[in-house]
């Protein structure tokens, strides 16, 4: 079975820096692409990051709408993925979600972790 | 970057209705075109793939069509657990999801 489990929110200072962790079980992290996605309180859903996998020399792309502001990286060694978000804002207050991309499909999906950002 | 438009934002229909939801891209997106249910408090959950196919373990009555910048997801017979918020997602180029359609029941 397929398990994603985010973990490393909680409340952040405006301009401040949280890492985000998410472990994986049930599938081959190796073979896949990792994503993040996070979703504003009574919003939608906007990508935020990608890692490809070694096949693709762990290639990263960011929303440019974050671009600068994130990193996203990977251990394949514990099939997890982090994500470093830095320069915090108000408008980053979010869940934030690690999916795995399947096929060019979000297929599976983590619970979410809740970054608030507020003085 | 493209556009993803839902319409209606806010769908109420009864038990057993046929039920459609639309999503217009703000250019060709090739049927590159996925579809998530979200129910409250919970994460998304991949419902169709590549505009039509249907991800496995989703019940037959979810459906999906379209081609170029249209598309729609089909409920053929409402059921009480189909309440949630849907959403489209393309990825002809890169990732964006609509903002959403409320489905409730009436």
């Amino acid at each position: 079975e397929v398990q994603i489990l985010e973990t490393g929110g909680g409340l952040v200072k405006p301009g401040g820096s949280l890492r985000l962790s998410c472990a994986t079980s049930g599938f081959n992290f190796n073979d896949y692409f990792m994503n993040w996605v996070r979703q504003a309180p009574g919003k939608g859903l906007e990508w935020v990051a990608q890692i490809r996998n070694k096949n693709y020399n762990y290639a990263t792309y960011y929303a440019e709408s974050l671009e600068g502001r994130v990193t996203i990286s990977r251990d394949d060694s514990k099939s997890s993925v982090y994500l470093q978000v830095s320069s915090l804002r108000a408008e980053d207050t979010a869940i934030y979600y690690c999916t795995r991309l399947g096929n060019n499909r979000f297929d599976y999906w983590g619970q979410g972790v809740m970054v608030t950002v507020s003085s | 970057d493209i556009q993803m438009t839902q319409s209606p934002s806010l769908l109420s229909a009864s038990v057993g209705d046929r039920v459609t939801l639309s999503c217009k891209a703000s250019q060709n997106i090739y049927k590159y075109l996925n579809w998530y249910q979200q129910k409250l408090g919970e994460a998304p959950k991949l419902l169709i793939y590549y505009t039509n196919s249907l991800q496995t373990g989703i019940p037959s009555r979810f459906s999906g069509s379209g081609s170029g910048t249209d598309y729609t997801l089909t409920i053929s017979s409402l059921q009480p657990e189909d309440v949630a918020t849907y959403f489209c997602q393309q990825y002809n180029s890169w990732y964006t999801f609509g903002a959403g359609t409320k489905l409730e029941l009436k």
